[in-house]
């Protein structure tokens, strides 16, 4: 089955700068690629996603890059502030077993005001 | 307000006397599945449902049970819990499938706790 691999599983950044983290997969098949945010007691929340057709995509500060070629796709964050510190999950899905959705291990962001 | 409930939110209960936990969505989603996260494991999927009365096993099904005999309900069955149960759970909904690159709504969470 698939495998999906986060790293780094810890984060922590100035106020201002960037961050970025990355997924690697497994499965070639795979064609959807999701990042949810978690914050402290509530359920994840999709914040950006990508299709296996698109390299890359944006929206305002963060932003999802995908190499299909080395199966890995990152997550970039620009101009964090102390609202971005969550625990930020990639996920993985694939046409041919449309119901499952394999999930990284999380990376938990801090970022210091 | 479009949501996914799950109830309760928090439960503790000791081995081997059966729970459900429940699942509704009000938006009218095809697809709903069911995760546990544990800390430094992320997500893992339990079970999974494409549409009313058809369920299928994710990568952690073991001692878990479910059923989708309508839309908008999907309950997590334990039928002998065990310690090893003792974790977060998350229900979700999508109008379809992860693979077809839907976006799923996540549930917010129920903590338990088996002794």
């Amino acid at each position: 089955g698939e495998n999906v691999e986060q790293h780094p599983s810890t984060l922590s950044v100035q106020e201002g700068d960037s961050a970025v983290i990355k997924c690697t997969y497994s499965d070639s098949a795979s064609n959807y690629f999701p990042w949810y945010k978690q914050e402290l007691g509530k359920g994840p929340q999709l914040i950006i996603d990508i299709r296996s057709n698109v390299g890359e995509k944006k929206d305002q500060r963060i932003a999802v890059t995908l190499n299909k070629t080395a199966k890995h796709f990152s997550l970039h964050i620009t101009e964090t502030q102390p609202e971005d510190s969550a625990v930020y999950f990639c996920a993985a899905s694939w046409l041919t077993n449309a119901g499952k959705s394999t999930f990284g291990d999380g990376t938990t962001l801090t970022v210091k005001p | 307000e479009a949501q996914v409930t799950q109830n309760p939110r928090y439960l503790i209960t000791v081995t081997g006397k059966k729970l459900t936990v429940t699942c509704s969505q009000n938006m009218n989603h095809e697809y709903m599945s069911w995760y546990r996260q544990d800390p430094g494991l992320g997500l893992r999927q339990i079970y999974y449902s494409m549409n009313v009365e058809v369920t299928d096993k994710g990568d952690v099904p073991e001692g878990y049970k479910v059923s989708r005999k309508e839309k908008r309900n999907f309950p997590l069955i334990l039928e002998s819990p065990s310690p090893n149960q003792t974790s977060l759970y998350f229900c979700a909904s999508s109008h379809r499938a992860p693979g077809y690159t839907d976006t799923q709504y996540f549930g917010p969470g129920t903590r338990l706790t088996v002794l």
